[in-house]
């Protein structure tokens, strides 16, 4: 069964702290995405990546810097996470091709203090 | 830019019953693909159905059908014979064949099946 895994489910961090979020797909995914939900706003692509070490900004890049280092992780980074970041992150994969689906992990739902 | 509009924040329709869910898009890329996923409270993302923009019918698969109406950039999501299990958000998505590769997603509909 394809898989999309994110580390943690819940986490609260407080505000300045570094956080990582962490994301891990089996399917040899070449595209991973991270995006954030809020109410009323739907997600919202925050980076994307179509091959290792390879990154492109989404809509809202600002406070946030990824990673991939291998082709299964992708990694968000919050280099001094604010109040503003408290949100639910998704992490997803797929194949290249447009009419490829995007399969998601379980989220995160992140509380910055 | 890609842009989805889905105009509905919450709907209502009785069990057994069709409905229909709104989405708009735009796009300047003639090639492109069009999404619907579901969300239920459980908060996973399932896929629902996909609509290629050459694509010459109209997409289904088992209830859920798409209805494409590409002059008028419209992706309209139709579920026959409501369960009280499709109560989630929908979320509408397309992606653009040369532009980013990435899914630009609506601000979703939240539906409620009643018995």
């Amino acid at each position: 069964d394809v898989k999309v895994t994110q580390s943690s489910r819940y986490l609260v961090k407080r505000t300045g702290e570094k956080v990582f979020l962490e994301c891990v797909q089996d399917m040899d995914h070449e595209n991973m995405f991270w995006y954030r939900q809020d109410p009323g706003l739907g997600l919202r692509l925050i980076y994307f990546s179509y091959d290792v070490k390879m990154k492109e900004k989404g809509d809202i890049p600002e406070g946030y810097s990824v990673s991939r280092e291998k082709k299964e992780r992708f990694s968000l980074i919050l280099e001094s996470a604010s109040t503003n970041q408290t949100s639910m992150y998704l992490c997803a994969s797929s194949l290249a091709e447009i009419r490829e689906k995007l399969f998601f992990g379980s989220g995160t739902q992140l509380s910055v203090l | 830019a890609q842009k989805i509009t889905q105009t509905q924040p919450g709907m209502f329709v009785q069990e057994k019953e069709a409905v229909t869910l709104d989405c708009t898009y735009d796009t300047s890329d003639p090639s492109y693909g069009l999404f619907w996923y579901k969300q239920p409270s459980s908060g996973e993302m399932i896929f629902l159905i996909y609509q290629g923009s050459y694509d010459q019918q109209n997409a289904t698969e088992g209830r859920y059908s798409l209805n494409f109406q590409k002059a008028r950039k419209s992706a309209n999501l139709v579920i026959s014979a409501s369960q009280l299990g499709d109560s989630a958000m929908y979320f509408c998505a397309m992606r653009e064949n040369t532009g980013r590769r990435a899914l630009t997603f609506g601000s979703g509909t939240r539906l409620q099946v009643q018995p």
